[in-house]
């Protein structure tokens, strides 16, 4: 079952915030986000684990709900290079993830 | 560290002709593989992975298939091209829980 990423798309101005947001009907082990620019391959950003704690990259952060099976991202004072399209990907403890449809931020100045 | 390669590129194909997109990876050993194909504008379709040398298992009934000769080596192919196969395919590898991407092979089939 693929999660469901909100919102589709949103724009930014550089400085402000942002939250993405990943719901997966299925219970979950594990939630990865990427980044995607347009004609490159996804980058990974961190993982977040059933039990672990919340992550932080630089000023990207992220939460688990484990109980609600759901993740979000949150990007503060965005800057120009945080524009692409973010990925969530969600594991069950397997070898398997599957990906959310994507959000697609740009970052205006 | 650990590196991944993808190759070719990019790559046109006529409707009908064979299809063989390569991945390797190095610095690591035994990683889990995987091939994944991005329509455009949308998202990342798992299409096959591997746990093991000869081991793959398939996500979706196509007319492609994958095969791992090697440990660190990962194959994607096709007998025959359908308009439909083309997209952006990207291998990654994994050890524990996170999965890396190579650059992608863009395939156009024309």
């Amino acid at each position: 079952q693929q999660p469901v990423q909100s919102p589709q798309a949103v724009i930014l101005r550089e400085g402000e915030d942002a939250v993405i947001n990943c719901s997966s009907s299925k219970a979950l082990y594990s939630v990865h986000w990427y980044r995607q620019k347009h004609g490159e391959a996804p980058v990974f950003l961190m993982i977040l684990l059933k039990g672990g704690e919340q992550k932080g990259h630089e000023k990207i952060s992220a939460s688990f709900n484990e109980k609600k099976q759901q993740s979000s991202l949150y990007l503060t004072a965005s800057q120009l290079s945080y524009s692409g399209t973010y990925f969530c990907g969600t594991g069950d403890g397997g070898n398997k993830l599957v990906f959310g449809a994507g959000t697609i931020l740009r970052v205006k100045s | 560290s650990q590196t991944i390669h993808q190759w070719p590129a990019t790559l046109v194909q006529p409707v009908g002709s064979p299809l063989s997109l390569e991945c390797t990876v190095e610095g690591t050993s035994n990683p889990n593989l995987y091939w994944y194909r991005q329509a455009a504008g949308r998202g990342l379709q798992l299409l096959f992975y591997s746990v093991g040398i000869g081991q793959i298992s398939s996500e979706v009934p196509q007319n492609l298939s994958a095969s791992r000769p090697q440990d660190r080596q990962f194959i994607l192919s096709s007998k025959k091209l359908l308009l439909s196969d083309s997209g952006f395919y990207l291998c990654a590898w994994s050890r524990t829980y996170e999965q890396y991407f190579g650059p992608g092979t863009r395939l156009t089939v024309t």
